[in-house]
Parts: structure tokens; C-alpha cells; sequence
């Protein structure tokens, strides 16, 4: 089966500063790729996604591309603010409708 | 347009004793999965409904889990017996497939607590 493996937290950094949380994943043929937030007392959001190689999903700042060559999509994110501050779960789906397979989640935690 | 709503958002229970777990998704959204996230993990499949039918429950600990979606709507989780084990938050999301579209929408949980 599919797994995903993302970097370990928590991560802390400081307001403004140049963020990347690492995502790699084993998957068969040609999966879609999904970057998760969940905020703290909330439910998982979607926060960009990715359907094909070489596309590169973006949101609220956030940038990740898919890269078949590496099999990755590390997030990515030039000027964080307290308000990111949050937990991240990469995540990966074979077709349309399956499973999510989902990484650990890496704790992000930003500092004024 | 509402969310997926899940209830209850918090249950206590002693082991051995039984719990089950609502969720109505996203209107006109015809497949269902309910996922368990243990602390510091990320979520993990028990089953999967396209409209009523069941169509991957691989990972349903069925001895003690079960699940139905009646009329492919409302679904229902439930356990019996719970064990100390399963303790973890338990989501429910939603997705209607079209083309180019891929995104699962999530629920905000319950929160199993079993003593």
C-alpha cells in the first residue's frame, strides 16, 4: 500500500521566517498529493493539493509541487505568521475517491 | 453550504461498554469514510461507503466495529466492546467525485475516551 513520510516536529520558527516541511511518499502509479492543516480545536482543512506531476498546488501562501523524479511535495511557505501556527499532515490518494494515506504531521509552531 | 457534522464531539466510556458515533455529510456528497487518528498520528481508513455500499472496510476491526449508511446519507459508527485501545479521535469526511476534483472534506471529530 501507499505511505507517506514527513518530516519530524515540532517545528519552531520565528514570525516571517522561510518555512519547509519535508513530504515523501511510496505510492503506485500516479497518485494525488494533498497538503492538510488543522488548526488548533478544529478539523482537518484541505490546504492545497496536487494531481499530476509537475503541478504545483498553492494556497493562502503555501506553495508545494509534485515531483515524480523524488517522489515529493514538500510545503513550502516564504513569510509564516502566528496565525500558521498549526499542525500539517501531507497526505497521498491513489484515485479520485480512495483512501487518504497521511503522514505523521509535523507541529508547527511560530513565534512573534 | 454546511459542513460534515459529527456528533457527539466528546464521549467518555468505561471499557467493555458500548459507543457508537453519527455523522451526516456534505448534501449531495455520495462517498462517506470514517477514519480514527490516534494522538500524534495521522488519520487512518476503517471503511469507506459509495453511496450505501461498503466498499473498502480492509482495515474495520469487524469483531468489535461496525459501521451502516442507510439510505446513503447518515452513517453510523459503533463499537462493542470498547477497549482501552480505542481511545482516539474519530472522523468522518465526505467527497463527491467530479472531474479534476479530489478533496475529501472532514468533519471535526469525536473524541473517544474509554476508562
Amino acid at each position: 500500500g501507499n505511505s507517506v513520510t514527513q518530516m519530524e516536529g515540532p517545528v519552531t520558527l520565528s514570525e516571517e521566517a522561510f518555512l519547509t516541511i519535508n513530504c515523501t511518499y511510496t505510492a503506485t502509479g500516479y497518485p494525488s498529493l494533498f497538503w492538510y492543516v488543522q488548526y488548533p480545536g478544529e478539523g482537518l482543512q484541505l490546504l492545497l493539493k496536487a494531481t499530476k506531476a509537475d503541478d504545483k498546488g498553492s494556497n493562502k501562501g503555501f506553495e508545494a509541487t509534485y515531483r515524480k523524479e523524488t517522489t515529493s511535495f514538500h510545503l513550502e511557505k516564504g513569510s509564516v505568521q502566528v496565525s500558521d501556527s498549526a499542525v500539517y499532515f501531507c497526505a497521498c490518494s491513489n484515485f479520485g475517491n480512495e483512501k487518504l494515506t497521511f503522514g505523521t504531521g509535523t507541529r508547527l509552531t511560530i513565534i512573534p | 453550504e454546511a459542513g460534515v457534522v459529527q456528533s457527539p464531539r466528546y464521549k467518555i466510556i468505561e471499557k467493555k461498554q458500548p459507543v457508537a458515533f453519527w455523522c451526516n455529510p456534505i448534501s449531495g456528497h455520495n462517498t462517506l469514510y470514517w477514519y480514527r487518528q490516534n494522538l500524534g498520528q495521522g488519520p487512518e481508513l476503517l471503511i469507506r461507503y459509495e453511496n450505501e455500499e461498503a466498499v473498502d472496510d480492509s482495515q474495520l476491526p469487524k469483531d468489535r466495529f461496525s459501521a451502516e449508511r442507510l439510505k446513503g446519507v447518515d452513517s453510523t459508527l459503533k463499537i462493542q466492546p470498547a477497549e482501552l485501545g480505542d481511545s482516539a479521535v474519530y472522523l468522518c469526511a465526505s467527497s463527491l467525485i467530479q472531474t479534476g476534483k479530489y478533496e475529501q472534506y472532514f468533519g471535526p471529530g469525536t473524541r473517544l475516551t474509554v476508562t
